[in-house]
Parts: structure tokens; sequence; C-alpha cells
């Protein structure tokens, strides 16, 4: 079965470094997204990405965040400066043409902020 | 904005019929989506409602009625593995999602 998968895994930074992560997306899917989970709380929406442009963004997803789809494949979020709130997991997730309320998401990246 | 509620916690036993609720408040509606999530792993998409009525996907059903802002998840002939969290996501405009808080069903043997 398709899966979204993402790299890395786990990733550990300093305060105020920039960390990309990464996610290849289902291949048939056109609409990207990023979500990420403070452990223990919900999940939160951060951005949407379709026909390489962003579609929404919530107010998390500020300055410091941005996301690209280099190729035909991969699927990035930046972060240019890293901040101790950032720690979360990051999940990746896409969907089908018409069906974003069917998300298909990746098995995250756990970023530790330092 | 958007808010969601769920329960924050249920228990049942195995073999039982348990229903989690949720309610919502948003500023658009597309449709209600439910997600279950283990421990250390994605959410993964359960069901989905964009109109008024009952789905039924094997051991889940999940409902929804627009004019009350409310639905639920049905799991029945609940077993071991179904022990885990579960979001109700409200889809607003095309490309968002926003998440419940979670509701963590506990089954017992």
């Amino acid at each position: 079965e398709p899966e979204v998968t993402q790299t890395p895994s786990h990733q550990v930074t300093q305060m105020g470094q920039e960390v990309i992560l990464r996610c290849v997306p289902i291949s048939n899917h056109l609409y990207f997204y990023w979500y990420r989970q403070i452990l223990g709380q919900k999940v939160e929406f951060l951005v949407s990405f379709y026909n390489n442009e962003i579609s929404e963004k919530s107010e998390i997803f500020d300055d410091q965040f941005s996301v690209e789809r280099p190729d035909g494949s991969n699927f990035t979020l930046k972060i240019r400066s890293t901040k101790l709130e950032d720690s979360a997991m990051y999940f990746c997730a896409s969907s089908e043409p018409l069906q974003g309320e069917k998300l298909f998401f990746g098995s995250g990246t756990q970023l530790s902020v330092l | 904005g958007q808010s969601l509620e769920q329960p924050s916690e249920v228990t049942a036993v195995e073999g039982a019929i348990v229903q989690i609720n949720c309610t919502y408040q948003t500023s658009g509606f597309y449709g209600l989506s439910w997600y279950q999530q283990h421990d250390g792993g994605a959410p993964t998409f359960l069901s989905y409602n964009a109109l008024d009525g009952l789905e039924e996907t094997g051991r889940f059903s999940s409902f929804l009625s627009r004019s009350d802002s409310y639905g639920y998840l049905l799991l029945q002939e609940l077993q071991m593995k179904d022990s885990a969290s579960y979001f109700c996501a409200v889809g607003t405009n095309a490309g968002k999602s926003t998440f419940g808080d979670g509701t963590t069903l506990t089954v017992k043997p």
C-alpha cells in the first residue's frame, strides 16, 4: 500500500539552528500538508500546499517556516531559526484531489530543540 | 475560529460498543473526519462524513448532523487493539483540517 515517508525520524538541534524536514508524499496525491503535535496534545495544522504554492497556513506558520517542493517527489519543511517551543512531532500528510478530508500521514519526525 | 469538543477519556470492555461524540463550532464546514492514533504513531484516517447520516466501515461507523454541529464515532465489537486516541477533525477551507483534542479509548479485558 502506498505510504507517505518522512526523514529523519528524529532530529536534535540547537536553538537558533536551521532544520529541514523531508517528506515523500504518495505519488498520485496533489495536496500536501504539514501538521505538528506537541507531546500529549492535539494535531495542529501548519500549512497546505497545492500546485506549487501555499493554499492555506495557520498562525503558527510564521516567517521562520517555509515549504518547498524541490522536485517531483519531495516536499520539505524548513525552520530557519529553531526555538525551544518548536520541539514537537512534525507530520507530513497528503491527499488525493477533492479528498482533502482524507489525509494520509507519514510516521513523523520528532524534532527536539535544545 | 474553529473549536471542537470531544471527551478526553473513554473506557470500555472487550466486545462492547463505544460511542465518541464530537461537537464543533466552525466558521466554515466541509465535513467531519475521524482519525485513530496509537501511542507514538501517526494518525490514521478512519471515516468521513460530508452529509448528514451514518457511514459504516466495518466495525466503525460515523454519524453527522450538520444542523446540530454534532457527530460521533461508533466502535463495535471492541478489541484490545482499539485502545488508542481518536480525533475528530473538521475540514473548513480547502486544505485545512482542524483537529479536536482527542479521546483516549482504553479497552479492558
